[in-house]
């Protein structure tokens, strides 16, 4: 298994730029979430999943969209870029949200800079 | 809601010396409790974690964590501290109710320095 894997692992962008962050695992995980890393804040949920056609909202959803229309994909997107959101962002993915013991895996993350 | 609190940005602690890292929690129902490790450059690594049971959780590398429900702590320990423990710990809550609302949650993170 590849696990969670994530593309690009660095990208520049301009201020008002859009772009999609890829998030893609292979082990049937049910559970996938979105997360951002910045200095002294720790890790910020912005969106998850609990499986295909179902997203909600984190603590920190504005300016982000998701979708999953499969269970192995879960992209998010960047509407309009602002320098707020330079960030490091990191996909994680779960077996079953029925199961909330379960343990979470991470992607070795995105690292995003916005001008 | 549910909250994490991770009181110390930093923990210095010599080789060989017990190290504990702290956390605490609020959830409305009865919690799940985890202990992520992020080493520079990586994702975070799962450590241990605490479902129900005894209340003395032992995970990876010799780490392991007190679950104290009056106190609403787990508290990462370790007796004896190794350099390569240098990294940075997450602490996360789950409500142990399913709900589509039941998201995990993590702390701010501590970083841990072990100097020789």
């Amino acid at each position: 298994n590849a696990g969670v894997t994530q593309t690009p692992k660095f990208q520049v962008l301009k201020t008002g730029q859009s772009m999609t962050l890829q998030c893609a695992q292979d082990m049937n995980h049910e559970y996938m979430s979105w997360y951002r890393q910045d200095p002294g804040m720790g890790l910020r949920l912005i969106h998850y999943s609990v499986g295909a056609g179902i997203t909600d909202q984190g603590e920190v959803p504005n300016g982000y969209n998701v979708s999953r229309s499969t269970t192995e994909d879960f992209p998010l997107r960047l509407l309009s870029a602002a320098p707020s959101q330079t960030s490091v962002y990191f996909c994680a993915s779960s077996y079953s949200v029925q199961v909330p013991q379960e343990t979470q895996y991470f992607g070795p993350g995105t690292r995003l800079l916005v001008l | 809601a549910q909250s994490v609190a991770q009181p110390e940005d930093q923990v210095n602690v010599a080789e060989g010396n017990p190290l504990t890292v702290k956390c605490t929690y609020s959830v409305s129902g009865n919690p799940y409790l985890f202990w992520y490790v992020q080493y520079p450059n990586r994702g975070l690594q799962f450590l241990l974690k605490y479902i129900t049971g005894d209340n003395l959780v032992k995970g990876s590398y010799g780490f392991e964590a007190e679950f104290n429900k009056s106190q609403t702590s787990f508290h990462l320990k370790k007796p004896s501290a190794l350099v390569s423990d240098s990294a940075l710990y997450f602490c996360a809550v789950r409500e142990s109710m399913y709900s589509s609302a039941s998201k995990i949650i993590f702390g701010s993170g501590t970083r841990l320095s072990i100097r020789p």
